[in-house]
C-alpha cells in the first residue's frame, strides 16, 4: 500500500535560520510529489510539485524540494524562514493509476520564532 | 477566475442528524474530489467526482455519500452524524487533463457534530 511518512510533526525555528521539513514515501508505481501549505482556518495551497524531469523542484516564496527515488524522500527547504511561514505543511502523492486521489502525510507544523 | 468555493463555512449538527455540504469548482473544472481533515487521521480521501459519475472512492463507510451535477458542482451527504464526523471537510476541483491536474482547494466546511 502506498504511504507518506512526515518525519517531525513539529518543527520550531528562529526567523531567518535555514529549514528542512522532511518527507518519505512508499509506493510500488510511478507517482506525482506534491508539498501543500495550509494557514489557519484556510484550505491547502500548493506549494510545489514534482511530476518528471529536474529532481530539484522551487516555489516562487523561497521554498525548495528535491526528489530522491532511491531514498523515496522529496524533503522540503528553505534557506531563510520568514514569520509568515508558520503554517502547517503537507506533503503528498498522487498515484498515476489512482485519480482524483491524493495520498497526505500527517503534516509538519512549521513555528517560526521571532 | 473565482477560486473553488464551499457552503456552509461552518456547521454545528448533532448525532442521528444528517447534513449536505456544498463545492462549486473553478469554472472549466470536471474533477471534483472530497477530503475528510481531523487532528487524529489527518487528510483522507473520501471520493472523486468527474462529469457526474463517482470514479474514485476511498475507505469510508456508507453514510458518506456525494454526488456531481452537471454544472460540476458537488454535494457530499453525511447521515446518521456520529461525534467522530466533526472534521474540516475539503474539496478540490481540477480540470483532469492528462499527464496531471493540480487539485485546487477550497476552504473547506468546519463540521461539529454534538
Amino acid at each position: 500500500a502506498q504511504s507518506v511518512t512526515q518525519l517531525d510533526s513539529q518543527v520550531p525555528v528562529f526567523e531567518e535560520a535555514p529549514v528542512e521539513l522532511r518527507c518519505n514515501y512508499s509506493s510500488s508505481v510511478s507517482v506525482y510529489l506534491f508539498w501543500y501549505v495550509q494557514y489557519p482556518n484556510q484550505g491547502l495551497q500548493l506549494l510545489l510539485k514534482y511530476l518528471s524531469g529536474s529532481t530539484l523542484v522551487e516555489s516562487i516564496n523561497g521554498f525548495e524540494a528535491e526528489f530522491n527515488k532511491s531514498q523515496t524522500s522529496f524533503h522540503l527547504r528553505k534557506p531563510s524562514v520568514h514569520i509568515s511561514d508558520t503554517a502547517e505543511y503537507f506533503c503528498a502523492v498522487y498515484l498515476l493509476s489512482n485519480t482524483g486521489k491524493l495520498i497526505f502525510g500527517q503534516g509538519t507544523t512549521l513555528q517560526v520564532k521571532p | 477566475k473565482a477560486g473553488v468555493t464551499q457552503t456552509p463555512r461552518y456547521l454545528i449538527k448533532t448525532r442521528g442528524q444528517q447534513v449536505t455540504l456544498s463545492c462549486s469548482p473553478i469554472s472549466g473544472h470536471r474533477s471534483v474530489s472530497w477530503y475528510q481533515q481531523t487532528p487524529g487521521q489527518g487528510l483522507q480521501f473520501l471520493f472523486e467526482y468527474f462529469s457526474e459519475t463517482q470514479r474514485n472512492k476511498g475507505n469510508f463507510p456508507g453514510r458518506f455519500s456525494g454526488r456531481q451535477f452537471s454544472n460540476s458542482r458537488s454535494e457530499m451527504n453525511v447521515s446518521t452524524l456520529e461525534l467522530g464526523d466533526s472534521a474540516l471537510y475539503l474539496c478540490a476541483s481540477s480540470t483532469d487533463r492528462p499527464p496531471y491536474n493540480e487539485q485546487f482547494f477550497g476552504p473547506g466546511t468546519r463540521l461539529t457534530v454534538l
